[in-house]
């Protein structure tokens, strides 16, 4: 299975802190994307990184990939309450590049 | 572009009831996805549709689900008869096909109590 592992399951911070979550795949990808689910709403995409690429950013969000360790990290700098949410990975690969999603990690910012 | 749209946003109904869920894919979009999510067993990936046919039900859990795409801007996913065990958020996605990645845009959700 091409499943991403979220960890922590669960992650409580304090505001302005900064808040880091690990994903973990079993096989090659050729992407893989970071998504945020709000109480009650849908996902909503965050940041796609594919496997030739090491870091990205976007605004507080910075993205790590090691394909070596087949492992990838989400980075948000100086949370805010606002952030609170359910955060997600999803790996690509084969053919299809239809997402995989993982089971999520938890986010609660205390402000 | 007002986004995926999925209706209702809330369903109660009992056991043995059909239900029926609905979803509007953003324009353009050639992919249309039906997760479902509980608490138990994450996000699942129950069927998808490209170009409005499917492509991939293998994640149906069993013939009570049936889901159609009728057209580009439409698709429903039935459940006929319905179980407790099948409260859930049901999500509608839907991604344009850009090739080296699809990006998926989800609905609000439906969320489905049935007692």
């Amino acid at each position: 299975s091409q499943q991403g592992e979220e960890d922590p399951q669960a992650l409580s911070i304090q505001e302005g802190e900064n808040a880091t979550m690990n994903c973990s795949y079993k096989t090659s990808i050729n992407n893989l994307q970071w998504y945020r689910q709000n109480s009650g709403r849908g996902l909503v995409h965050l940041i796609l990184i594919r496997s030739n690429e090491r870091e990205k950013h976007s605004g507080r969000l910075r993205v790590t990939l090691d394909t070596s360790k087949k492992s990838s990290s989400l980075l948000i700098t100086a949370s805010r309450a606002a952030d609170t949410a359910s955060y997600f990975c999803a790996t690509g690969a084969g053919g299809s590049y239809i997402p995989t999603f993982g089971r999520g990690t938890s986010l609660i910012v205390h402000p | 572009d007002a986004g995926v749209i999925q209706s209702p946003r809330h369903e109660v109904t009992e056991m043995g009831q059909e239900v029926t869920l609905r979803c509007k894919p953003i324009s353009g979009h050639d992919y249309l996805f039906w997760y479902r999510q509980t608490m138990m067993r994450g996000l699942e990936l129950l069927i998808y549709f490209n170009n409005n046919v499917p492509i991939d039900d293998s994640g149906m859990p069993e013939d009570r689900f049936s889901a159609k795409m009728p057209n580009a801007s439409f698709s429903t996913l039935k459940i006929q008869p319905s179980e407790p065990r099948d409260s859930a958020v049901y999500f509608c996605a839907s991604s344009p096909d850009r090739g080296v990645s699809n990006i998926q845009y989800f609905g609000a959700g439906t969320r489905l109590s049935v007692l």
